[in-house]
């Protein structure tokens, strides 16, 4: 059984345009994440939210909003994609227990 | 702001070789360390995980030790595999909104 899953793994989309990441965890953990992977393979995290609270990264564009509607889903949605978005985009979900970070496989987003 | 160093970027060596990689970070107020690999095209894969207050967990062949008066973390892999070629990455935890925060990353190449 797939932990944490993204849909899509892969998506292409021009500059303007609006888009959706969807993420779904199993775990039943308290916690989820969204992190961005650039093109130096460097990892930042961009939000962790759980049902009491959201923490933003204050360098994350407002054109980015995650939407959690439900426990077990935490969604990334991308207005007005530009050329830098384009990155591999990471879920994660922790349980409060031992704060361990479990990932899905990634979404590339590519903006041409 | 924390910053994590991972040295060295890049290693390869042959089959069946002890190794160490190195995992060095600024603010020694952390809550926890974790190690992860990255395999090409795919998520990270949670390998140990140390707690504040823990020296060293050991998985497998894999050893990882934590010193965080001094700011350091070693990776231990006994008895190298070509499996074991992926991407190491060292992560500390420091709490509120900068989540995990990542070094760069350790290329690990096994010769056959």
């Amino acid at each position: 059984d797939t932990a944490v899953s993204q849909t899509p793994k892969y998506l292409v989309t021009q500059m303007g345009n609006d888009k959706s990441i969807k993420c779904e965890q199993n775990l039943g953990h308290d916690t989820m994440y969204w992190y961005k992977q650039d093109s130096k393979k460097f990892l930042k995290i961009m939000f962790s939210y759980n049902n009491k609270e959201l923490i933003i990264n204050e360098t994350v564009p407002n054109r980015f909003s995650p939407k959690s509607p439900d426990k077990a889903h935490l969604n990334l949605h991308i207005n007005s994609l530009e050329l830098g978005d384009s990155a591999v985009y990471f879920c994660a979900s922790s349980p409060r227990t031992t704060g361990e970070l479990f990932f899905g496989e990634g979404s590339r987003l590519t903006v041409l | 702001k924390q910053e994590v160093t991972q040295i060295p970027a890049a290693l390869s060596v042959p089959e069946g070789e002890n190794l160490v990689l190195n995992c060095s970070f600024t603010d020694s107020a952390i809550y926890n360390l974790q190690w992860f690999r990255q395999d090409p095209g795919k998520g990270l894969t949670s390998l140990l995980l140390i707690q504040s207050s823990q020296r060293e967990q050991t998985s497998g062949r894999l050893n990882a030790s934590l010193d965080k008066s001094s700011g350091r973390s070693t990776l231990y892999i006994a008895a190298s595999q070509p499996g074991d070629s992926a991407t190491y990455l060292c992560a500390v935890e420091g709490g509120g909104a900068d989540g995990l925060t990542f070094g760069k990353g350790t290329h690990l190449i096994i010769q056959p």
